[in-house]
Formats: C-alpha cells, sequence, structure tokens
C-alpha cells in the first residue's frame, strides 16, 4: 500500500537556526497538505498545494516559514529562525485531487532547544 | 474551529465493539463527515467518512442519523491496538478543497 513519506522523524535544533522538512506524497496525488501538531491538540492546517501552486497558506507564519512544492510532486517546509514555540509535529498528508480523502505520513517531530 | 463535539475519553473491553459518538449539529448538506485515528507518535490513520448514508469498511462501520446531526464510529471488535485518540470532523468545502478541522478528539482506551 502506496505512503506518504517524511524525513526527517526527528529533528533536535537550536533556536535561531534553519530547519528543513521533507515530504513524498503518495504517487500521482495532485493535492499536499503541510499540518502542525502541538502536543496534546488536534493537527492545524499550514499550507495547502495543488500541484505546484499554493492554493491556501493562510495559517503559515510567513515571517518564518515557507514551503515549496517546485515540480508538483515532492515539498519542504522551511523555518528559519526557528523558535522555541514551534516545537511540534510537522505532518504531510496528500489526496488524489482536492476534494479527496487525505492520507497522513507519519510526521516529523521537531524540537527546538 | 471545530464542527464537532466529542467525549474526550471512553474505555472499551477487548473483544468487544467500541462506540464512539459524535455531534455536529450545525453541518450543511455538502459537508461530509470524517473520522481519523491516531496512535501515539504516529500520523493520523484515515477510517472511513460518510454523506448521508451508513458506511461500512474493513476498519469499522459509520452510522449517520437521519438529521446527520451526529454519527457513531463502529469499531466491531476492539484490540489492544485500536488505543488511540480518534478524531470526528466535518469537512469543510473550500473552493480548492477539503479542508480538515480537528478538534481535540476522543482518547479511546482498550483494556484487557
Amino acid at each position: 500500500e502506496a505512503e506518504v513519506a517524511q524525513s526527517p522523524r526527528y529533528k533536535i535544533t537550536e533556536k535561531s537556526q534553519a530547519v528543513a522538512f521533507w515530504c513524498d506524497p503518495i504517487s500521482g496525488h495532485a493535492t499536499l497538505y503541510w499540518y502542525r501538531q502541538i502536543l496534546g491538540q488536534g493537527p492545524e492546517l499550514l499550507v495547502q498545494f495543488q500541484d505546484e501552486s499554493v492554493v491556501d497558506d493562510s495559517q503559515l507564519p510567513k515571517d518564518r516559514f515557507s514551503a515549496e512544492r517546485l515540480k508538483g510532486v515532492d515539498s519542504t517546509l522551511k523555518i528559519q529562525p526557528a523558535e522555541l514555540g514551534d516545537s511540534a509535529m510537522y505532518l504531510c498528508a496528500s489526496s488524489r485531487d482536492f476534494q479527496e480523502t487525505q492520507y497522513f505520513g507519519p510526521g516529523t517531530r521537531l524540537l527546538v532547544l | 474551529d471545530a464542527k464537532t463535539t466529542q467525549p474526550p475519553s471512553m474505555d472499551c473491553a477487548e473483544g468487544r465493539a467500541a462506540n464512539l459518538p459524535c455531534n455536529h449539529s450545525t453541518i450543511s448538506g455538502n459537508e461530509y463527515v470524517y473520522w481519523y485515528r491516531q496512535i501515539h507518535s504516529q500520523g493520523p490513520q484515515y477510517i472511513i467518512h460518510g454523506l448521508k448514508n451508513n458506511e461500512t469498511n474493513e476498519m469499522a462501520s459509520l452510522i449517520i442519523t437521519e438529521d446527520r446531526k451526529s454519527s457513531t464510529l463502529i469499531l466491531p471488535h476492539a484490540t489492544l491496538r485500536d488505543t488511540a485518540v480518534y478524531y470526528c470532523i466535518v469537512s469543510d468545502y473550500m473552493e480548492y478543497g477539503n479542508k480538515l478541522v480537528f478538534g481535540a478528539g476522543t482518547i479511546l482506551r482498550v483494556k484487557s
């Protein structure tokens, strides 16, 4: 069964450093999502791509977060500079198209010291 | 904000059916009910979804009331591996898709 891949699984960094997370969606999935999940809460959508275009980044803190999906396949989420409050699980999900079921990857757990 | 209300936690005996309720009284006609679960430290796992009719797959059954204001997820024979946080989500159909707004979910503990 095809799965969403994410790396790294765990990342420890110091505040003010830059971090990047990578996601490879299920093959053929046009829509890709990045979520952030703070401990004890449900995931919150940060950004949504349709192919290579951003269609919703209303919840993305654009002063420090950026996301790209240059060829419409895999995607990178970057934080620069990282802050203590960015410690969370970062989840990637994909769907065949924008109204289809979303499937999540295993996530990247970030700890900012 | 999440459009659903779920109990914070439930217990179930292993081998018994687990019935997880969800209230979504403000659901509109074209919004689906989705269920996901999240086992500790893993990404959410899709379980099932439905619009009006009851649905069943290899994992669970989804019972939606006729007025669509509530639903129940049924795990027919719960095992210890079903211990997880279960999220009931009403999908918010935006111009570009199917926005999932997660609430706090229900912690299901399956006990032997």
